[in-house]
């Protein structure tokens, strides 16, 4: 069985504060996608990143960067000079190739505040 | 291009009733997805459509939840004799490919449908 945790319930920052979401996952698939999703207020889950898990390159995209590691199997988030628009719901995901079909395993969420 | 629709974006029902939730994916994605968002399970979720393959319906809750995809491309999911507990809000999400992998297979979310079940 797969399975996302997302210890983090809820994270507040002030602005231009770096945040880390954390996300751990687990499965024993040997070929597997990691994705991040962001739900903000309005409702719609928007597709951040997709990472292979052959390819444990670090990312970097504007403010955001993610970092891969298979060896402690954790997919972690971070967001650079934090703005209040990036205020919203933070969701890793997970799908098995072999084991999981083709559907996504979602972490619960970390909520993330970014106030003035 | 225009991302995943769904409709209606609100509905409301009494307990017992029939409800329909539509929802148009990308076009020329051939898979697509039904989720459903709830504050006790999180995202679940429920049934996957790929091409004119069998339907992974290995989600659904109980038989009283039913999809179908006609001509490969609009879904809609049934809810038959609705419960409290089937107020959610149900997301769909298509891919331009099932199992192709790569970039292929990312799933886009619609807006959802928020169901309440009075």
């Amino acid at each position: 069985a797969q399975k996302v945790t997302q210890a983090q319930t809820e994270i507040s920052v002030v602005e231009k504060e770096d945040v880390t979401l954390d996300c751990v996952y687990e499965t024993r698939d040997t070929t597997y996608y990691l994705f991040w999703y962001k739900q903000p207020p309005s409702g719609e889950l928007v597709f951040l990143i997709r990472r292979n898990s052959f390819d444990e390159q670090n990312e970097i995209s504007g403010r955001y960067s993610w970092n891969f590691q298979k060896s402690t199997s954790s997919f972690n988030f971070t967001i650079t000079a934090s703005q209040v628009v990036d205020s919203a719901v933070y969701f890793c995901a997970l799908r098995a190739v072999q084991g999981g079909g083709n559907k996504l395993t979602f972490g619960t969420g970390t909520q993330l505040k970014v106030e003035l | 291009g225009a991302g995943v629709s769904q409709s209606p974006s609100n509905k409301v029902t009494e307990k017992g009733k029939d409800v329909e939730l539509r929802c148009d994916p990308i076009s020329g994605h051939t898979a697509l997805y039904w989720y459903r968002q709830s504050l006790g399970q999180g995202l679940e979720f429920l049934i996957y459509f790929q091409g004119n393959s069998a339907p992974d319906k290995s989600g659904l809750p109980s038989d009283r939840f039913s999809a179908e995809r006609t001509g490969g491309s609009v879904s809609t999911l049934t809810i038959q004799r609705t419960q409290q507990e089937d107020s959610a809000v149900y997301l769909c999400a298509s891919s331009l490919a099932g199992l192709a992998g790569g970039n292929q297979e990312t799933q886009y979310f619609g807006p959802g449908t928020r169901l309440l079940v009075l």
